[in-house]
């Protein structure tokens, strides 16, 4: 089946800094999502993005669908986006999750 | 629009005992799905229906089955809980089970089994 890497695993910022995240797939998906699940465990969802580039507010994400890669990016960074980060795809409905990069935020 | 609900939120079981996560949305989707996050990691698919009337098996079916009650509800019944079936249970809903339908995630039913 197909498998998805994220990195990193573990991200320390202090607060106004920009990070990069980075979601890998062993094989093609047609369907990809990021996700950030906040402290008290509540799934939000924050790209819907299968291919191209999307924008919403401070947070964008970008998948290369050639490459099997997605990437998330958080410019100025606050204490509420703490948290772990999941990208998920797959190629059937179903989707595969990637273990996530657990972001702290610090003031 | 409540969008996905689960009850309960909390359960706390003995072995052996049974029980059943309730699932319902109100987005018209065709297609829901449960997972199960353990510890420190991803989601990880236990069951699904792409449509009312069907049902098929996850990556970890076993000691679970479901039930698509009607196109809002599907439900997962555990018949004999044990210890490894502690987990954060989730479900999910989508207009369409296949390529290019965005998942919709509920709040999370946690148990925890004795």
């Amino acid at each position: 089946g197909i498998q998805v890497e994220q990195s990193p695993p573990d991200l320390i910022l202090q607060e106004g800094a920009n990070s990069t995240l980075r979601c890998n797939f062993s094989d093609s998906v047609n369907n990809l999502q990021w996700f950030h699940q906040n402290p008290w465990g509540q799934l939000i969802n924050l790209f819907y993005i299968p291919s191209g580039t999307k924008q919403n507010g401070r947070l964008s994400a970008t998948t290369v669908a050639t490459e099997r890669y997605s990437l998330l990016y958080i410019s100025s960074s606050q204490t509420t986006d703490s948290g772990v980060y999941f990208c998920a795809g797959g190629s059937q409905g179903n989707l595969i999750f990637g273990k996530g990069t657990k972001l702290s935020v610090k003031p | 629009n409540a969008g996905v609900t689960q009850t309960p939120k909390f359960q706390v079981l003995k072995t052996g005992q049974s029980m059943t996560l309730q699932c319902a949305q109100d987005m018209n989707h065709n297609s829901m799905y449960w997972y199960r996050q353990d510890p420190g990691m991803g989601l990880r698919l236990i069951y699904y229906s792409a449509s009312e009337g069907t049902t098929d098996k996850g990556e970890v079916p076993n000691g679970y089955n479901v039930s698509r009650l009607n196109k809002r509800e599907f439900s997962l019944r555990l018949e004999s809980a044990a210890p490894s079936q502690t987990s954060v249970y989730f479900c999910a809903s989508s207009g369409e089970a296949g390529a290019y339908n965005e998942q919709f995630f509920g709040p999370g039913t946690r148990l925890t089994v004795l």
